[in-house]
């Protein structure tokens, strides 16, 4: 498949160890937040969400924290694994001009994990 | 299956041909986006569809571009006489939600210009 994010920024943590993948949004108005994880040839996949009105959501593995003031988003991954190797975008929904959250998009990051 | 399917995954075409290119969202989803993704950057958002409704299409990079909806489930983002620029992912997501929140996307269909 095509690569993604030839020239992205990378991060690079030994297998077991936790990974921090940081993010800076622009939109001081912005209300929704989204984490994708992407691998090559294939389409974003949805990690974790968080509303504005909230500053940290837990799913399985992963932590999202929110800081409004100075806008940053932060995903957490526990006990990074191969499997988790791949570029991850953060998105802020932004309401088009009819209501429906156009996701803009961070410039991503690429996680490579060693075994 | 469940998921957002597109096809082509793959289509190139040369310099002046217009192309079609079709997402199958998932079903029962309301809320329809096309973004286009460049090589090494993040999706950038082209247009949404709330059903057949065309609510936004302010991303649309010019008026060669051209989506539809028609009868509120399967997608089509034609693009008339290619240009080189135009080369890229096109990736479509759907959501449940009439936000658009929890998008999920498709695999993509890369469009290569020569």
């Amino acid at each position: 498949g095509e690569s993604v994010g030839l020239h992205l920024p990378t991060l690079s943590v030994q297998e077991g160890d936790n990974s921090i993948i940081n993010c800076a949004y622009s939109n001081s108005a912005s209300d929704y937040f989204i984490w994708y994880k992407q691998e090559s040839g294939k389409g974003p996949q949805f990690i974790i969400d968080i509303r504005s009105n909230m500053d940290k959501r837990q799913g399985q593995r992963v932590t999202v924290l929110l800081n409004k003031t100075v806008k940053h988003l932060s995903l957490q991954i526990a006990a990074t694994q191969p499997g988790d190797s791949a570029v991850y975008f953060c998105a802020e929904g932004g309401r088009t001009n009819n209501a429906g959250n156009m996701l803009t998009f961070g410039g991503g990051t690429r996680l490579m994990v060693k075994p | 299956g469940a998921g957002v399917s597109q096809s082509p995954r793959y289509k190139v075409a040369k310099r002046g041909q217009d192309v079609a290119l079709r997402c199958d969202p998932i079903s029962g989803h309301v809320s329809l986006f096309w973004y286009q993704q460049a090589l090494g950057q993040g999706p950038e958002f082209l247009t949404y569809f709330q059903n057949e409704a065309q609510l936004d299409k302010s991303g649309l990079p010019s008026d060669r571009f051209f989506a539809e909806r028609p009868e509120g489930s399967v997608s089509t983002l034609k693009i008339q006489r290619t240009q080189q620029e135009d080369s890229a992912v096109y990736l479509c997501a759907s959501s449940l939600t009439t936000t658009g929140d929890e998008q999920f996307f498709g695999p993509g269909t890369r469009l290569t210009v020569l």
